[in-house]
């Protein structure tokens, strides 16, 4: 059981370049997240998906695409990566609400640098 | 939007002294309140969590308190070691939705 897999875990992409960040989680869960971490902002919610096939926008969705064909994965897509992408992302996992639990699951994190 | 606040940003202790972090929602439909701690470099790992049904929860060393009223909880963790250094971060989850939102972070430092 690896919980929330993610994958690269450092990549650096120039300005314009697009990439995608994978994420697979093992645990069944129905819902799944996208968050970026930056000095003195905490954790900030970019998209998450509630169950598979549908997505919604966190805090800040701009600049990010996602989707969620298969229940096990999550993917972020940066479509022309800007240096205010340079970020640390975690995906997150959970149980539906009322299910066990209730918590979220992170994911060791991908370190994206944009120059 | 929901909203979660928290302070404060950085706090130092003694070693064997008592650390309170304190959170303020603003959707009072919030229903569920983890804490995470986060040490350098790793990911994010609950500690303790507590229901909007229940106004206290405790494990061992960690205790967290929710005013609903006032939309305020607190994380307090007593008798402080050097290996409770770390970020502290506390999230709200809304009734009926699956979004948790965070606030941005306490640097904890425990002093030997």
């Amino acid at each position: 059981n690896a919980g929330v897999t993610q994958t690269p875990k450092f990549q650096v992409l120039k300005t314009g370049q697009s990439m995608t960040l994978q994420c697979a989680q093992d645990m069944n869960h129905n819902s799944m997240y996208w968050y970026r971490q930056d000095p003195g902002m905490g954790l900030r919610l970019i998209y998450y998906s509630a169950s598979e096939g549908t997505t919604d926008k966190g805090e800040v969705p701009n600049g990010y695409n996602v989707s969620r064909l298969k229940k096990q994965n999550f993917l972020l897509g940066l479509e022309s990566a800007a240096p205010s992408q340079t970020s640390v992302y975690f995906c997150a996992s959970s149980y539906p609400s009322g299910g066990p639990g209730n918590t979220i699951y992170f994911g060791e994190g991908s370190w994206l640098t944009v120059v | 939007g929901e909203n979660v606040e928290q302070h404060p940003s950085t706090l130092s202790v003694q070693e064997g002294d008592s650390a309170v972090i304190k959170c303020t929602y603003s959707d009072s439909a919030s229903n569920y309140f983890p804490w995470y701690k986060q040490e350098l470099g790793k990911r994010p790992q609950l500690i303790i969590d507590i229901r909007s049904n229940v106004g206290e929860k405790k494990d061992q060393r960690i205790a967290v308190t929710l005013n609903k009223t006032a939309k305020h909880f607190s994380l307090h963790i007593t008798e402080t070691q050097p290996e409770d250094s770390a970020v502290y971060f506390c999230a709200a989850r809304t009734s009926g939705t699956y979004k948790y939102i965070f606030g941005t972070g306490t640097r904890l430092k425990v002093l030997a």
